[in-house]
């Protein structure tokens, strides 16, 4: 049971344009939404975060937007560079519970 | 802060073995957890200490596992009897805070194969 869903396992942009990796979730019990990025060999590293009760947080080139009503939230990178390149995992939680759920990912190819 | 420090990085055992890895969060954060990750998949959690407190695990978590935080600094996670269904990324996380949404602080994972 995929509580949150990642549909594009990899995306390809050119360096200096947009890339926006989406999510699904099912899970109306979901309050806070995380986006981590993994390099190969390394763990995950935290990226951006946005509670239920905003629809948009916004991280110099990083910003998310929640879509309650269609459970949504997308990441969107402005302008893209090639050490963007990575996987990012669109990840859930709530109530302040500690066990937080990951999506499977999305594999970002930023070409120079 | 010097992160989250996972050892071994790499464990290549025989099915039936037993294992531990050990995991050091960073030093000031209160909470430690164990993900596992597998092939195409993301993480997925195995359980959370709060302190020296063992306070959730996951269904995943089979009898053959088994977590322990003393002191409530470094943990380890010992798996008997080790199955090739075992192979996986096992990663630790730390945090800290009381009650809210802190990040997770991810080490590097050691990589487990069982042959």
């Amino acid at each position: 049971d995929q509580q949150v869903k990642q549909n594009s396992p990899s995306l390809s942009v050119q360096e200096g344009r947009i890339s926006i990796l989406n999510c699904d979730y099912t899970n109306s019990m979901f309050d806070y939404f995380l986006w981590y990025k993994k390099y190969p060999a390394e763990g995950p590293t935290f990226l951006i975060s946005i509670s239920s009760i905003k629809d948009k947080n916004e991280d110099g080139r990083f910003t998310v937007f929640l879509n309650k009503s269609a459970k949504h939230l997308s990441l969107h990178i402005v302008p893209s560079q090639p050490g963007d390149s990575a996987v990012y995992f669109c990840a859930a939680n709530y109530g302040g519970y500690q066990k937080v759920t990951f999506g499977i990912g999305t594999k970002l190819q930023v070409i120079p | 802060d010097t992160g989250v420090s996972q050892d071994p990085r790499h464990k290549i055992t025989k099915r039936g073995q037993n294992v531990t890895f050990r995991c050091d969060p960073i030093s000031e954060h209160n909470r430690l957890y164990w993900y596992r990750q597998t092939l195409g998949q993301g993480p997925e959690f195995l359980t959370y200490f709060q302190n020296e407190a063992q306070l959730e695990k996951s269904r995943l978590l089979s009898d053959r596992f088994s977590a322990e935080r003393p002191k409530g600094s470094f943990s380890t996670l010992e798996i008997q009897r080790t199955e090739q269904g075992d192979s996986a990324m096992y990663l630790c996380a730390s945090s800290f805070g009381q009650g809210d949404n802190s990040p997770l602080h991810f080490g590097n994972g050691t990589r487990l194969t069982v042959t």
